[in-house]
């Protein structure tokens, strides 16, 4: 059974960094037809795709935020880890890792953890 | 970088009936969309890749389908457990998958 589970702080301050953990299983982290993507979601608003991580090496990142996130992988214990500095209250929202599939040169998420709730207040 | 625009942002429907809801890219995508469901308080859910694609135990009331860069999620009759938000997801590029702004459908 392939399962994602998020885990990190409930609360953040402004300003500090924020690092989430995303376990997987049932599925390898080396696979290369495959990777591990991470979303927002702000109360009551849409969807937001942060970055993801593939085998071997691809990093990719939103644009707007690219300067403040990081993507890693340890593979040997099926984790991945974004941090994200600088953290500001309209950074607040749900977190959620996924996986995601490869399709043509992007990907779609097909498996999603169920997301852990950040809080941004000092 | 590819803006999806999704209409409508609320839809109010009665059991049973037809609903469709339209996702509009930017640019071209070929068939890089995918739809996913939003209950309250859940994780998204896969429905659709690759246009018209049906996930694997999806029922068969959803479909996909895409002209030109509008493309349509149809749930041919609509079921209880259906009222949910629905997104479409575009990802013609590994850096620069965005969202729609989500459809609630609701009970009329």
């Amino acid at each position: 059974q392939v399962t994602l589970e998020e885990s990190g702080p409930v609360l953040v301050k402004p300003t500090e960094t924020l690092t989430l953990t995303c376990t997987v299983s049932g599925f390898s982290l080396t696979n290369e037809t495959l990777g591990v993507s991470w979303i927002r979601q702000p109360p009551g608003k849409a969807l937001e795709w942060l970055a993801h991580i593939f085998s071997p090496d691809g990093k990719y990142y939103r644009p707007s935020l690219g300067s403040r996130l990081t993507i890693s992988k340890d593979a040997s214990k099926s984790q991945v880890v974004l941090t994200m500095t600088n953290m500001n209250p309209v950074d607040a929202g749900t977190y959620y890792c996924a996986r995601i599939l490869s399709g043509g040169s992007g990907g779609y998420l097909d498996l999603w953890g169920r997301g852990t709730l950040v809080n941004v207040s000092s | 970088d590819i803006q999806m625009t999704q209409s409508p942002s609320t839809l109010f429907a009665s059991v049973g009936d037809r609903v469709s809801i339209t996702c509009r890219a930017s640019q071209s995508i070929e068939s890089w969309l995918a739809w996913y469901q939003q209950k309250p308080g859940k994780a998204p859910k896969l429905l659709i890749y690759e246009a018209s694609n049906l996930d694997s135990g999806v029922p068969s009331r959803f479909s996909g389908s895409k002209f030109g860069t509008e493309f349509t999620l149809t749930i041919s009759s609509l079921q209880p457990d259906d009222f949910a938000t629905y997104y479409c997801q575009q990802y013609n590029s590994y850096s620069d998958l965005t969202f729609g702004g989500g459809t609630r459908v609701e009970i009329k």
